[in-house]
């Protein structure tokens, strides 16, 4: 049983390269989600999914773009990145949005924008 | 999203029963109160959720007041594998309704 399976688990990118982080799950879940997280900080919430071909901006969206052409998967574009964007980054998926149950989420993507 | 409010910090001792209290007085009637567990370089995961009065699992309680404006997550007898950051969660069961994190409270359990 994957759950949510996240690459790559580490990257390093230069200023003004873009990437994408996938994001994919196995549990059939309707939401998903990207967050960042800071060193020390708590976790903020970049975009969200609650299903196939709705996206919605979270709390920190700027430089970032989503999309969700399956149910399964929900990648997270980079557009030029920028050392600011430094973080790790986890996606998590739920059976439903808001406060339904449990949200499940991926080891991490640890990125390095130098 | 009702905002909540949780200490930055709190340290104890293996063997302890630790309280984590949450303030959140601006609670709507439909919101639910979730609690994430979150151990370095891991993503959180759920330990607990309840509606009102109190809510028992083989890993926590949850005990919320009449009033609900607060809620406190209990440990029994804490272990230093309980050391973690802990998040309380306060939202609406809405099938589009977005999940938003705080910062947390970061437990440290001596020996």
């Amino acid at each position: 049983n994957a759950g949510v399976t996240q690459t790559p688990k580490f990257q390093v990118l230069k200023t003004g390269q873009s990437m994408t982080l996938q994001c994919a799950q196995d549990m059939n879940h309707e939401y998903m989600s990207w967050y960042r997280q800071d060193p020390g900080m708590g976790l903020r919430l970049i975009h969200y999914s609650v299903g196939a071909g709705i996206t919605d901006q979270g709390e920190v969206p700027n430089g970032y773009n989503v999309s969700r052409s399956t149910t399964e998967d929900f990648p997270l574009r980079l557009l030029s990145a920028a050392p600011s964007q430094t973080s790790v980054y986890f996606c998590a998926s739920s059976r439903q949005g808001g406060s339904t149950g449990e949200l499940f989420f991926g080891e991490g993507s640890r990125l390095t924008v130098l | 999203l009702a905002k909540t409010t949780q200490p930055i910090s709190m340290d104890s001792y293996e063997g302890q029963e630790v309280n984590i209290t949450c303030s959140h007085n601006n609670i709507a009637t439909n919101d639910y109160i979730t609690w994430y567990q979150q151990f370095p370089s891991q993503g959180p995961r759920f330990i607990i959720q309840g509606y009102k009065t109190k809510v028992t699992n083989e890993v926590a309680s949850l005990f919320i007041p009449a009033d609900r404006k607060s809620s406190t997550l209990s440990l029994p007898r804490v272990s230093l594998s309980d050391t973690a950051v802990y998040y309380c969660l306060v939202g609406e069961r809405s099938s589009a309704s977005k999940i938003i994190f705080g910062s947390g409270t970061r437990l440290s359990i001596r020996p």
